[in-house]
Protein backbone atom coordinates (compact mmCIF):
# COMPACT_ATOMS: atom_id res chain seq x y z
CA UNK A 1 0.00 0.00 0.00
CA UNK A 2 1.67 3.24 -0.76
CA UNK A 3 1.18 6.64 1.21
CA UNK A 4 0.29 9.80 0.83
CA UNK A 5 3.21 11.61 -1.38
CA UNK A 6 4.02 15.42 -1.68
CA UNK A 7 6.39 17.26 -3.71
CA UNK A 8 8.71 19.33 -3.66
CA UNK A 9 9.68 19.19 0.35
CA UNK A 10 11.17 22.51 0.06
CA UNK A 11 10.57 25.77 -1.35
CA UNK A 12 11.15 29.38 -1.25
CA UNK A 13 9.45 31.93 -2.87
CA UNK A 14 9.28 35.61 -3.21
CA UNK A 15 6.36 38.22 -2.65
CA UNK A 16 3.97 38.27 -5.36
CA UNK A 17 4.76 34.91 -7.00
CA UNK A 18 2.88 32.10 -8.24
CA UNK A 19 3.44 28.34 -6.65
CA UNK A 20 1.87 24.68 -6.83
CA UNK A 21 2.48 22.22 -4.37
CA UNK A 22 1.45 18.62 -5.45
CA UNK A 23 0.03 15.59 -3.56
CA UNK A 24 -0.43 11.69 -4.90
CA UNK A 25 -3.10 10.08 -2.44
CA UNK A 26 -3.22 6.84 -0.98
CA UNK A 27 -4.14 4.02 -3.08
CA UNK A 28 -8.18 3.57 -3.04
CA UNK A 29 -8.77 6.66 -1.68
CA UNK A 30 -10.66 9.63 -3.45
CA UNK A 31 -10.79 12.49 -1.54
CA UNK A 32 -7.81 15.09 -0.97
CA UNK A 33 -7.70 17.61 1.90
CA UNK A 34 -4.98 20.42 2.50
CA UNK A 35 -4.08 22.62 5.17
CA UNK A 36 -1.59 25.03 6.23
CA UNK A 37 0.51 24.48 9.34
CA UNK A 38 1.87 27.68 10.58
CA UNK A 39 5.16 27.23 12.92
CA UNK A 40 3.70 26.29 16.34
CA UNK A 41 -0.09 26.03 15.44
CA UNK A 42 -2.01 23.04 14.27
CA UNK A 43 -3.32 22.57 11.06
CA UNK A 44 -5.94 24.76 9.33
CA UNK A 45 -7.98 23.28 6.45
CA UNK A 46 -7.73 24.78 3.05
CA UNK A 47 -10.08 22.83 1.14
CA UNK A 48 -11.11 19.79 -0.28
CA UNK A 49 -11.59 17.91 -3.62
CA UNK A 50 -13.99 14.55 -3.73
CA UNK A 51 -14.08 12.94 -7.53
CA UNK A 52 -11.95 16.29 -9.31
CA UNK A 53 -14.50 18.74 -7.69
CA UNK A 54 -13.85 21.17 -4.70
CA UNK A 55 -16.82 20.06 -2.31
CA UNK A 56 -15.31 21.68 0.85
CA UNK A 57 -13.42 25.08 1.76
CA UNK A 58 -12.20 26.94 4.76
CA UNK A 59 -11.78 30.57 5.33
CA UNK A 60 -8.84 30.86 3.13
CA UNK A 61 -9.24 33.42 -0.04
CA UNK A 62 -10.20 32.82 -3.96
CA UNK A 63 -6.26 33.00 -4.59
CA UNK A 64 -5.57 29.80 -2.71
CA UNK A 65 -7.13 27.34 -5.64
CA UNK A 66 -6.83 23.27 -6.22
CA UNK A 67 -7.03 20.64 -8.62
CA UNK A 68 -7.84 16.95 -8.53
CA UNK A 69 -7.16 14.76 -11.34
CA UNK A 70 -8.57 11.22 -12.49
CA UNK A 71 -6.11 9.39 -10.53
CA UNK A 72 -6.99 11.42 -7.40
CA UNK A 73 -3.65 13.19 -6.93
CA UNK A 74 -4.24 16.79 -6.63
CA UNK A 75 -2.50 20.05 -6.98
CA UNK A 76 -2.33 23.46 -4.55
CA UNK A 77 -2.01 26.87 -6.53
CA UNK A 78 -1.23 30.22 -4.09
CA UNK A 79 -1.14 33.21 -6.27
CA UNK A 80 0.06 36.66 -5.29
CA UNK A 81 2.19 34.53 -2.16
CA UNK A 82 2.14 37.11 0.78
CA UNK A 83 4.91 37.09 3.66
CA UNK A 84 2.41 35.06 5.93
CA UNK A 85 1.62 32.44 3.19
CA UNK A 86 5.02 30.94 4.56
CA UNK A 87 3.88 27.64 6.50
CA UNK A 88 4.05 23.87 6.15
CA UNK A 89 1.33 22.79 3.67
CA UNK A 90 -0.08 18.87 4.34
CA UNK A 91 -2.12 17.55 1.91
CA UNK A 92 -4.42 14.19 3.35
CA UNK A 93 -6.30 11.89 1.90
CA UNK A 94 -9.33 9.71 2.83
CA UNK A 95 -12.13 7.61 1.32
CA UNK A 96 -16.16 8.27 2.97
CA UNK A 97 -17.32 4.93 4.24
CA UNK A 98 -13.72 3.55 4.32
CA UNK A 99 -12.21 3.79 8.22
CA UNK A 100 -15.08 6.28 8.79
CA UNK A 101 -13.70 9.73 7.90
CA UNK A 102 -10.03 8.92 8.83
CA UNK A 103 -7.18 11.25 6.72
CA UNK A 104 -4.37 9.90 6.26
CA UNK A 105 -1.08 12.77 6.09
CA UNK A 106 1.64 13.02 3.92
CA UNK A 107 5.14 14.71 4.77
CA UNK A 108 3.75 18.11 3.81
CA UNK A 109 5.92 21.24 1.57
CA UNK A 110 7.62 23.68 3.87
CA UNK A 111 7.10 27.19 1.63
CA UNK A 112 9.04 30.59 2.51
CA UNK A 113 7.46 33.32 1.46
CA UNK A 114 10.44 36.00 1.71
CA UNK B 1 -18.53 24.86 13.37
CA UNK B 2 -16.23 22.62 15.49
CA UNK B 3 -13.90 23.98 18.21
CA UNK B 4 -11.16 21.98 19.70
CA UNK B 5 -9.54 23.22 22.57
CA UNK B 6 -5.70 21.50 24.14
CA UNK B 7 -5.17 23.22 27.43
CA UNK B 8 -1.88 21.68 27.77
CA UNK B 9 1.03 23.34 25.91
CA UNK B 10 3.37 20.95 27.09
CA UNK B 11 3.81 17.90 29.14
CA UNK B 12 6.34 15.88 30.45
CA UNK B 13 7.30 12.29 31.65
CA UNK B 14 9.90 9.39 32.88
CA UNK B 15 10.87 6.62 30.32
CA UNK B 16 8.24 4.03 31.24
CA UNK B 17 5.46 6.26 33.32
CA UNK B 18 1.79 6.90 32.08
CA UNK B 19 0.84 10.27 30.83
CA UNK B 20 -2.48 11.48 29.92
CA UNK B 21 -3.12 14.26 27.22
CA UNK B 22 -6.14 16.51 27.19
CA UNK B 23 -8.44 17.93 24.72
CA UNK B 24 -12.16 19.36 24.95
CA UNK B 25 -14.57 20.37 21.79
CA UNK B 26 -17.55 21.36 20.96
CA UNK B 27 -19.95 20.93 18.15
CA UNK B 28 -23.65 21.06 17.08
CA UNK B 29 -23.10 17.90 15.05
CA UNK B 30 -24.40 14.13 16.39
CA UNK B 31 -22.02 12.20 14.18
CA UNK B 32 -18.75 13.28 14.43
CA UNK B 33 -15.43 11.45 14.78
CA UNK B 34 -12.64 12.41 17.15
CA UNK B 35 -9.04 11.87 16.59
CA UNK B 36 -5.22 12.19 17.89
CA UNK B 37 -2.46 12.94 15.44
CA UNK B 38 1.58 12.70 16.56
CA UNK B 39 3.93 15.43 14.68
CA UNK B 40 7.32 14.46 15.32
CA UNK B 41 9.89 16.79 14.33
CA UNK B 42 10.33 14.36 11.27
CA UNK B 43 6.38 16.75 10.71
CA UNK B 44 4.78 14.18 9.24
CA UNK B 45 1.25 14.31 10.93
CA UNK B 46 0.67 9.89 11.60
CA UNK B 47 -2.38 9.11 13.29
CA UNK B 48 -2.59 7.40 16.58
CA UNK B 49 -6.20 6.73 17.31
CA UNK B 50 -9.68 7.43 15.85
CA UNK B 51 -13.11 7.48 17.63
CA UNK B 52 -16.66 7.24 16.59
CA UNK B 53 -18.98 9.81 18.55
CA UNK B 54 -21.78 6.70 18.28
CA UNK B 55 -19.97 4.23 19.73
CA UNK B 56 -19.56 4.45 23.78
CA UNK B 57 -16.46 1.81 23.93
CA UNK B 58 -13.00 4.10 24.04
CA UNK B 59 -10.74 3.21 21.93
CA UNK B 60 -7.55 1.47 22.27
CA UNK B 61 -3.98 0.69 20.00
CA UNK B 62 -1.67 -0.91 22.12
CA UNK B 63 -0.22 1.68 24.77
CA UNK B 64 -2.83 4.47 23.62
CA UNK B 65 -5.99 4.63 25.18
CA UNK B 66 -8.85 7.74 25.32
CA UNK B 67 -11.26 7.87 27.71
CA UNK B 68 -14.14 9.39 25.90
CA UNK B 69 -16.49 11.54 27.86
CA UNK B 70 -19.89 12.59 25.20
CA UNK B 71 -21.58 14.47 27.50
CA UNK B 72 -18.88 17.02 29.02
CA UNK B 73 -17.29 16.88 25.06
CA UNK B 74 -13.90 15.57 26.66
CA UNK B 75 -11.42 13.21 24.72
CA UNK B 76 -8.07 12.57 26.23
CA UNK B 77 -5.50 10.11 25.33
CA UNK B 78 -3.49 8.12 27.78
CA UNK B 79 0.02 7.04 26.51
CA UNK B 80 1.38 3.93 29.07
CA UNK B 81 4.55 2.56 29.05
CA UNK B 82 6.23 5.97 27.61
CA UNK B 83 8.82 5.79 25.25
CA UNK B 84 11.64 7.42 23.47
CA UNK B 85 9.71 7.32 20.30
CA UNK B 86 6.50 9.27 21.94
CA UNK B 87 8.18 12.50 22.08
CA UNK B 88 6.43 14.73 19.20
CA UNK B 89 3.67 17.01 18.98
CA UNK B 90 0.44 15.66 19.26
CA UNK B 91 -3.00 17.10 18.21
CA UNK B 92 -6.22 16.56 18.87
CA UNK B 93 -9.01 16.94 16.16
CA UNK B 94 -12.95 16.39 15.44
CA UNK B 95 -14.77 16.32 11.96
CA UNK B 96 -18.11 15.74 11.39
CA UNK B 97 -19.90 12.79 9.75
CA UNK B 98 -19.39 13.49 5.83
CA UNK B 99 -16.02 15.38 6.62
CA UNK B 100 -16.70 17.81 3.50
CA UNK B 101 -15.34 21.01 6.00
CA UNK B 102 -12.27 19.49 7.12
CA UNK B 103 -10.81 18.51 10.42
CA UNK B 104 -10.51 21.09 12.80
CA UNK B 105 -7.12 20.49 14.99
CA UNK B 106 -6.77 21.84 18.45
CA UNK B 107 -3.14 23.78 19.00
CA UNK B 108 -1.27 20.44 20.02
CA UNK B 109 0.73 19.70 22.97
CA UNK B 110 4.12 18.92 22.71
CA UNK B 111 5.29 15.68 24.58
CA UNK B 112 8.62 15.50 26.36
CA UNK B 113 9.73 11.79 27.62
CA UNK B 114 12.47 12.24 29.97
CA UNK B 115 15.08 9.28 29.84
Amino acid sequence: ETGVTQSPTHLIKTRGQQVTLRCSSQSGHNTVSWYQQALGQGPQFIFQYYREEENGRGNFPPRFSGLQFPNYSSELNVNALELDDSALYLCASSSPGLEGETQYFGPGTRLLVL
Amino acid sequence: AQTVTQSQPEMSVQEAETVTLSCTYDTSESDYYLFWYKQPPSRQMILVIRQEAYKQQNATENRFSVNFQKAAKSFSLKISDSQLGDAAMYFCASVRWGGADGLTFGKGTHLIIQP
